[in-house]
């Protein structure tokens, strides 16, 4: 079962390229996340969707664009790299049925900015 | 305000010890959702459990166990004879009503289990 897949696991920019990171997944779930985890910081939310056609802002969402044209697809693009870009990025998604659904992850994508 | 704090930022233990990994949330929900998810060495996030505000039972899954107590607002989550394949770093989440579906994640604990 693919679930959550991203896409690249590893890459590194110089700053002020531009990268797309992909992201899909095969749950038929409405709902899609981009996270970044910094050391020591957990989790934080960069943009959400809630269903095709439909993104929204998380807590840290400046200097990332994202689109959702179909269900399955949820690429996060990262128009002038920046060093304070470098962290993991996590894609993730879960059911549209309200709080308390579990969200699924990918297995993440590591971004190095120099 | 939506928050999750895991004040233990590592811990250490010897393998077949019991470890209890310590979770404490703030919400203004009635109701809402608590998680615990698994980061092992290699990176990936791995749900362990989900648990609603109106289930106060404690959960106990093979060497794993939960412990959901609203009057402390805590919901701490036991290993029972770590292994070394315990170690990993631990999130706890919430999430509720006011935050659509997102999740609030603390910042976790990181556990090693020395053989």
């Amino acid at each position: 079962n693919a679930g959550v897949t991203q896409t690249p696991k590893f890459r590194i920019l110089k700053i002020g390229q531009s990268m797309t990171l992909q992201c899909t997944q095969d749950m038929n779930h409405n709902y899609m996340y981009w996270y970044r985890q910094d050391p020591g910081m957990g989790l934080k939310l960069i943009y959400y969707s809630v269903g095709a056609g439909i993104t929204d802002k998380g807590e840290v969402p400046n200097g990332y664009n994202v689109s959702r044209s179909t269900t399955e697809d949820f690429p996060l693009r990262l128009e002038l790299a920046a060093p304070s870009q470098t962290s993991v990025y996590f894609c993730a998604s879960s059911y549209s049925t309200g709080a308390g659904n579990t969200i699924y992850f990918g297995e993440g994508s590591w971004l190095t900015v120099v | 305000a939506q928050k999750v704090t895991q004040a233990q930022t590592e811990i250490s233990v010897v393998e077949k010890e019991d470890v209890t990994l310590d979770c404490v949330y703030e919400t203004r929900d009635t109701t809402y959702y608590l998680f615990w998810y698994k980061q092992p060495p290699s990176g990936e996030l791995v749900f362990l459990i989900r648990r609603n505000s109106f289930d106060e039972q404690n959960e106990i899954s093979g060497r794993y166990s939960w412990n959901f107590q609203k009057s402390t607002s805590s919901f701490n989550f036991t290993i029972t004879a770590s292994q070394v394949v315990d170690s990993a770093v631990y999130f706890c989440a919430l999430s509720g009503p006011n935050t659509g579906n997102q999740f609030y994640f603390g910042t976790g604990t990181s556990l090693t289990v020395i053989p």
